[in-house]
């Protein structure tokens, strides 16, 4: 089982504000997922990395950036946060491309 | 267009007795499926999965069926327990780009004492 963690488990901010989600993982996975879930719904890409320095976009448009600087680290970033963009994001990484583990999640709220 | 569906928003089941859970898929390209049980406020954690080349794998009382010509999928729980009641998330991998996960809505069980 991987170890991968997300902060802030929960975020309440108003419109305009920066802001940035963390996830890492110790488990030295090359690849890692950004998933956006609203209640009720499927689960869906916004980003995904095979390795530093790589990123890609998921099927999901996201008005956020991500970056790999670090193995071990995969940050989201919001430049200015929105009321449409309250939703929960999961974190993944994954050794082989099989099975992606999960983070707890992070809950996004904009007021 | 959802490529991975599942049907049934609920279920809930008499402890002890058999669980079924279904999914069906759309894209003839998804090579790896799985299954995700999550609690709320909390993130997926992974059950049990199965690769298009098997119809079948089992990990103590969960098994997971695949009939790739109906573009199907099932996750047996036998016997459930009430600690199995949580959202149940059918996912299905692509064999190419991303090798991400394409989730169903999930399927919400409950098991009664």
């Amino acid at each position: 089982e991987a170890d991968i963690y997300q902060t802030p488990r929960y975020l309440v901010i108003g419109t305009g504000k920066k802001i940035t989600l963390e996830c890492s993982q110790t488990m030295g996975h090359d690849k890692m997922y950004w998933y956006q879930q609203d209640p009720g719904m499927e689960l869906h890409l916004i980003h995904y990395s095979y390795g530093v320095n790589s990123t890609e976009k998921g099927d999901l448009s996201s008005e956020s950036t991500v970056s790999r600087i670090r193995t071990e680290h995969f940050p989201l970033t919001l430049e200015s946060a929105r009321p449409s963009h309250t939703s929960q994001y999961l974190c993944a990484s994954s050794l082989s491309g099989d099975t992606q583990y999960f983070g707890p999640g992070t809950r996004l709220t904009v007021l | 267009d959802q490529q991975v569906k599942q049907n049934s928003p609920s279920l809930s089941v008499q402890e002890g007795r058999i669980s079924i859970l279904n999914c069906d898929y759309t894209n003839s390209m998804f090579d790896y499926f799985l299954w995700y049980k999550k609690y709320p406020a909390e993130g997926p954690t992974f059950l049990i999965s199965i690769s298009s080349i098997k119809d079948k794998n089992e990990d103590g009382r969960f098994t997971v069926f695949l009939n790739k010509s109906a573009k199907h999928l099932s996750l047996h729980i036998v016997p459930s327990q009430p600690g199995d009641s949580a959202v149940y998330f059918c996912a299905a991998r692509a064999q190419t780009g991303a090798n991400n996960l394409f989730f169903g809505t999930g399927t919400r069980l409950t098991v009664i004492p």
